[in-house]
């Protein structure tokens, strides 16, 4: 496999269910990224790691946690979610953090509808 | 605050050329970035420029004016696979991507 993978690529879960999102880098990157995408707005970046340290929480709520155990794996565990957080969930690598001409790799995404 | 406008969406025909425009607000610059997202796919990268002027790349070109806080994107000779959403973001002084809600461009044949 190449690039930025994302699983499952298509989400359904009801409110008071517990869900995960999984995503795999395959660049040799350090840093990682989680975006939530809504139909006519802009990117919001959720969340971001480097070296798997987390260095960027962007005021999202608890119902989101994230997890990085290494370099090359990001997670999402969602629960309790409300229906406003359905939406696309792209995950992004880059090289360097975001130094430079650091470019941003994504994957494909997860559609996620909460019911 | 910072932002990043951009048309909602844009019409042109195949075989010709499109201009789409962005334009910024950011504390402190440190690049601009277009990326193409076709529907239901990820977002691809296509160019990057932190110097003023242009930079071509086949049938897409890349323009920056630092000085207006200004940015377009060039498509030439117009394909329909080139139908797709293009996003502009630019990177602040912290090195945080600002991004746009993009631009939704529709090829006709």
């Amino acid at each position: 496999e190449t690039g930025v993978t994302q699983t499952p690529r298509h989400l359904v879960m009801g409110m008071t269910n517990k869900k995960s999102l999984k995503c795999e880098q395959h660049l040799g990157h350090n840093a990682m990224y989680w975006y939530k995408q809504s139909a006519k707005k802009p990117l919001e970046l959720m969340f971001v790691y480097n070296f798997k340290e987390q260095t960027e929480n962007n005021s999202v709520p608890s119902r989101f946690s994230p997890e990085c155990p290494n370099s090359s794996h990001l997670f999402l565990h969602l629960h309790t979610l409300q229906p406003e957080d359905s939406a696309l969930y792209l995950c992004a690598s880059s090289q360097e953090g975001g130094r430079g001409a650091d470019t941003q790799y994504f994957g494909p995404g997860t559609r996620l509808t909460v019911l | 605050g910072q932002n990043i406008d951009q048309p909602t969406e844009m019409t042109a025909t195949e075989g010709a050329i499109v201009q789409i425009n962005c334009t910024y607000q950011t504390s402190g610059f440190n690049g601009l970035f277009w990326y193409q997202q076709h529907a239901g796919e990820a977002p691809t990268f296509l160019s990057y420029n932190v110097l003023d002027g242009l930079e071509e790349k086949g049938r897409f070109s890349s323009f920056l004016s630092r000085s207006k806080g200004y940015s377009y994107l060039l498509l030439k000779e117009l394909q329909m696979k080139d139908s797709a959403s293009y996003l502009c973001a630019a990177r602040d002084s912290n090195y945080q991507l600002i991004w746009g809600a993009g631009t939704k461009l529709i090829i006709k044949p």
